[in-house]
Protein backbone atom coordinates (compact mmCIF):
# COMPACT_ATOMS: atom_id res chain seq x y z
CA UNK A 1 0.00 0.00 0.00
CA UNK A 2 1.82 3.17 -1.11
CA UNK A 3 -0.84 5.91 1.20
CA UNK A 4 0.36 9.36 0.50
CA UNK A 5 3.35 9.91 -2.06
CA UNK A 6 5.16 13.19 -2.41
CA UNK A 7 7.33 14.54 -5.36
CA UNK A 8 10.11 15.46 -5.05
CA UNK A 9 11.68 14.47 -1.77
CA UNK A 10 14.09 17.33 -2.06
CA UNK A 11 14.49 20.43 -3.89
CA UNK A 12 16.26 23.79 -4.50
CA UNK A 13 15.17 26.92 -5.92
CA UNK A 14 16.52 30.30 -6.48
CA UNK A 15 14.32 33.47 -5.31
CA UNK A 16 11.22 34.35 -8.02
CA UNK A 17 11.38 30.55 -9.26
CA UNK A 18 8.01 28.17 -9.64
CA UNK A 19 7.59 24.96 -9.06
CA UNK A 20 4.62 22.18 -7.91
CA UNK A 21 4.81 20.12 -5.32
CA UNK A 22 3.50 16.51 -6.00
CA UNK A 23 0.60 14.37 -4.11
CA UNK A 24 -1.02 11.57 -4.65
CA UNK A 25 -3.06 9.14 -2.59
CA UNK A 26 -4.27 5.78 -3.40
CA UNK A 27 -6.63 5.02 -0.46
CA UNK A 28 -9.40 7.04 -2.30
CA UNK A 29 -9.61 9.49 0.90
CA UNK A 30 -11.92 12.54 0.48
CA UNK A 31 -9.92 14.99 2.46
CA UNK A 32 -6.80 16.17 1.56
CA UNK A 33 -4.19 18.62 3.37
CA UNK A 34 -1.07 20.67 2.89
CA UNK A 35 1.26 21.54 6.14
CA UNK A 36 4.86 23.35 6.12
CA UNK A 37 6.57 22.44 9.18
CA UNK A 38 9.37 24.29 10.05
CA UNK A 39 11.90 23.73 13.05
CA UNK A 40 9.88 24.53 16.93
CA UNK A 41 7.34 25.29 14.71
CA UNK A 42 4.97 22.32 14.52
CA UNK A 43 3.03 22.11 11.15
CA UNK A 44 0.93 24.86 9.81
CA UNK A 45 -1.89 24.11 7.52
CA UNK A 46 -1.52 25.52 4.33
CA UNK A 47 -4.70 24.62 2.04
CA UNK A 48 -6.89 21.73 2.59
CA UNK A 49 -9.76 19.94 0.24
CA UNK A 50 -12.76 18.06 0.71
CA UNK A 51 -13.65 16.79 -2.67
CA UNK A 52 -12.56 16.86 -6.48
CA UNK A 53 -12.81 20.88 -7.31
CA UNK A 54 -13.33 21.79 -3.89
CA UNK A 55 -10.08 23.42 -1.90
CA UNK A 56 -10.10 26.13 0.94
CA UNK A 57 -7.25 28.32 2.55
CA UNK A 58 -5.71 27.21 6.02
CA UNK A 59 -3.55 29.15 8.59
CA UNK A 60 -0.76 30.20 6.22
CA UNK A 61 -2.04 30.13 2.74
CA UNK A 62 -0.21 33.55 1.05
CA UNK A 63 2.73 32.39 -1.51
CA UNK A 64 0.84 29.05 -2.55
CA UNK A 65 -1.91 27.71 -4.63
CA UNK A 66 -4.05 24.05 -5.33
CA UNK A 67 -5.96 22.53 -7.40
CA UNK A 68 -8.15 19.60 -6.94
CA UNK A 69 -9.14 18.25 -10.22
CA UNK A 70 -9.54 14.48 -9.15
CA UNK A 71 -9.96 12.77 -6.02
CA UNK A 72 -6.32 11.40 -6.19
CA UNK A 73 -4.18 14.29 -6.72
CA UNK A 74 -3.74 17.43 -4.60
CA UNK A 75 -0.69 19.59 -6.20
CA UNK A 76 0.53 22.29 -4.18
CA UNK A 77 1.83 25.32 -6.90
CA UNK A 78 4.49 28.23 -5.23
CA UNK A 79 4.44 30.65 -7.98
CA UNK A 80 7.49 33.37 -6.58
CA UNK A 81 9.61 31.21 -4.48
CA UNK A 82 11.15 33.30 -1.55
CA UNK A 83 13.22 32.61 1.19
CA UNK A 84 10.61 32.55 4.08
CA UNK A 85 9.64 29.52 1.65
CA UNK A 86 12.12 27.24 2.95
CA UNK A 87 10.52 24.47 4.41
CA UNK A 88 9.25 20.74 4.70
CA UNK A 89 6.04 20.19 3.32
CA UNK A 90 3.92 17.09 4.42
CA UNK A 91 0.94 16.25 1.94
CA UNK A 92 -2.24 14.17 4.10
CA UNK A 93 -5.39 12.50 3.71
CA UNK A 94 -7.82 10.99 5.60
CA UNK A 95 -11.40 9.02 4.77
CA UNK A 96 -13.70 11.42 6.63
CA UNK A 97 -13.62 14.57 9.31
CA UNK A 98 -12.29 13.22 12.21
CA UNK A 99 -10.17 10.65 11.12
CA UNK A 100 -6.90 9.83 11.31
CA UNK A 101 -5.03 11.78 8.73
CA UNK A 102 -2.03 9.97 6.72
CA UNK A 103 0.95 11.83 6.12
CA UNK A 104 3.16 11.70 3.20
CA UNK A 105 7.02 11.52 3.60
CA UNK A 106 7.43 14.96 2.94
CA UNK A 107 9.41 17.47 0.49
CA UNK A 108 12.13 19.32 1.75
CA UNK A 109 12.28 22.62 -0.07
CA UNK A 110 15.24 25.38 -0.44
CA UNK A 111 14.55 28.82 -1.83
CA UNK A 112 17.97 30.33 -2.11
CA UNK B 1 -2.66 32.88 18.25
CA UNK B 2 -1.26 29.04 19.32
CA UNK B 3 -3.99 27.64 19.91
CA UNK B 4 -2.85 24.00 20.99
CA UNK B 5 0.32 24.49 23.62
CA UNK B 6 2.99 21.68 23.99
CA UNK B 7 5.70 21.10 26.68
CA UNK B 8 8.04 20.17 27.56
CA UNK B 9 10.33 20.96 24.12
CA UNK B 10 12.75 18.34 24.35
CA UNK B 11 12.70 15.46 27.04
CA UNK B 12 15.26 12.61 28.25
CA UNK B 13 14.47 9.73 29.83
CA UNK B 14 16.43 6.60 30.89
CA UNK B 15 15.26 3.75 29.65
CA UNK B 16 12.28 2.17 31.16
CA UNK B 17 11.20 5.44 32.58
CA UNK B 18 7.70 7.10 31.54
CA UNK B 19 8.28 10.47 29.76
CA UNK B 20 5.11 12.63 29.91
CA UNK B 21 3.93 15.10 27.35
CA UNK B 22 1.54 17.73 28.32
CA UNK B 23 -0.53 19.61 25.61
CA UNK B 24 -3.21 22.62 26.55
CA UNK B 25 -5.99 24.03 24.59
CA UNK B 26 -8.22 27.11 23.87
CA UNK B 27 -10.45 26.37 21.29
CA UNK B 28 -13.69 24.31 23.56
CA UNK B 29 -15.39 23.45 20.62
CA UNK B 30 -12.15 20.98 19.43
CA UNK B 31 -13.36 17.62 19.97
CA UNK B 32 -10.81 15.27 18.62
CA UNK B 33 -7.15 14.97 20.24
CA UNK B 34 -4.37 12.86 18.41
CA UNK B 35 -0.75 12.19 18.92
CA UNK B 36 1.53 11.77 16.13
CA UNK B 37 5.05 10.28 16.30
CA UNK B 38 7.66 11.52 14.02
CA UNK B 39 10.83 9.73 12.97
CA UNK B 40 13.70 11.91 11.15
CA UNK B 41 13.14 12.10 7.71
CA UNK B 42 9.61 10.46 8.01
CA UNK B 43 6.15 11.85 7.94
CA UNK B 44 4.28 12.04 11.25
CA UNK B 45 2.02 8.46 11.99
CA UNK B 46 -0.75 8.65 14.26
CA UNK B 47 0.20 6.99 17.43
CA UNK B 48 -3.14 7.30 19.34
CA UNK B 49 -6.02 8.98 19.64
CA UNK B 50 -8.62 10.31 22.27
CA UNK B 51 -12.12 11.80 22.34
CA UNK B 52 -13.18 14.19 25.12
CA UNK B 53 -16.35 11.91 26.40
CA UNK B 54 -13.34 9.59 27.91
CA UNK B 55 -10.58 10.39 30.07
CA UNK B 56 -8.03 8.06 29.50
CA UNK B 57 -7.34 5.82 26.64
CA UNK B 58 -4.36 3.19 26.00
CA UNK B 59 -3.04 1.75 23.30
CA UNK B 60 -0.08 -0.42 24.60
CA UNK B 61 2.42 1.32 25.96
CA UNK B 62 1.05 4.71 24.99
CA UNK B 63 -1.67 6.04 27.41
CA UNK B 64 -3.45 9.44 26.75
CA UNK B 65 -5.15 11.14 30.05
CA UNK B 66 -7.76 13.44 29.05
CA UNK B 67 -8.87 16.81 31.56
CA UNK B 68 -12.30 18.37 29.81
CA UNK B 69 -12.07 20.93 32.68
CA UNK B 70 -8.73 21.80 32.56
CA UNK B 71 -8.43 21.70 29.11
CA UNK B 72 -4.78 19.60 29.22
CA UNK B 73 -4.21 16.30 27.89
CA UNK B 74 -1.08 14.51 27.83
CA UNK B 75 0.80 11.16 26.34
CA UNK B 76 2.30 8.60 28.85
CA UNK B 77 5.14 6.42 27.80
CA UNK B 78 5.06 3.05 29.60
CA UNK B 79 8.19 0.87 29.83
CA UNK B 80 10.00 3.14 27.55
CA UNK B 81 12.52 1.65 24.44
CA UNK B 82 15.46 3.58 22.95
CA UNK B 83 13.02 2.89 19.93
CA UNK B 84 10.54 5.52 20.78
CA UNK B 85 13.79 8.39 20.46
CA UNK B 86 11.19 10.78 18.30
CA UNK B 87 9.78 13.85 18.07
CA UNK B 88 5.77 13.87 19.59
CA UNK B 89 3.21 16.51 18.10
CA UNK B 90 0.04 16.54 19.83
CA UNK B 91 -3.16 17.75 18.01
CA UNK B 92 -6.81 18.93 17.84
CA UNK B 93 -9.63 19.33 15.33
CA UNK B 94 -13.06 19.68 15.48
CA UNK B 95 -14.87 16.69 14.28
CA UNK B 96 -17.54 19.05 12.72
CA UNK B 97 -15.06 21.20 10.82
CA UNK B 98 -13.15 20.11 7.60
CA UNK B 99 -9.96 22.40 8.32
CA UNK B 100 -7.10 19.90 9.35
CA UNK B 101 -5.20 19.99 12.85
CA UNK B 102 -3.71 22.27 14.83
CA UNK B 103 -0.54 21.09 16.29
CA UNK B 104 1.22 21.53 19.30
CA UNK B 105 4.89 22.85 18.73
CA UNK B 106 6.15 19.20 19.37
CA UNK B 107 8.50 17.50 21.71
CA UNK B 108 11.85 15.87 20.71
CA UNK B 109 12.36 12.61 23.24
CA UNK B 110 15.75 11.07 23.95
CA UNK B 111 15.59 7.66 25.41
CA UNK B 112 18.77 6.72 26.51
CA UNK B 113 20.18 3.15 26.64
Amino acid sequence: NAGVTQTPKFRILKIGQSMTLQCAQDMNHNYMYWYRQDPGMGLKLIYYSVGAGITDKGEVPNGYNVSRSTTEDFPLRLELAAPSQTSVYFCASSRQIGQPQHFGDGTRLSIL
Amino acid sequence: QQQVKQSPQSLIVQKGGIPIINCAYENTAFDYFPWYQQFPGKGPALLIAIRPDVSEKKEGRFTISFNKSAKQFSLHIMDSQPGDSATYFCAASMIGGADGLTFGKGTHLIIQP
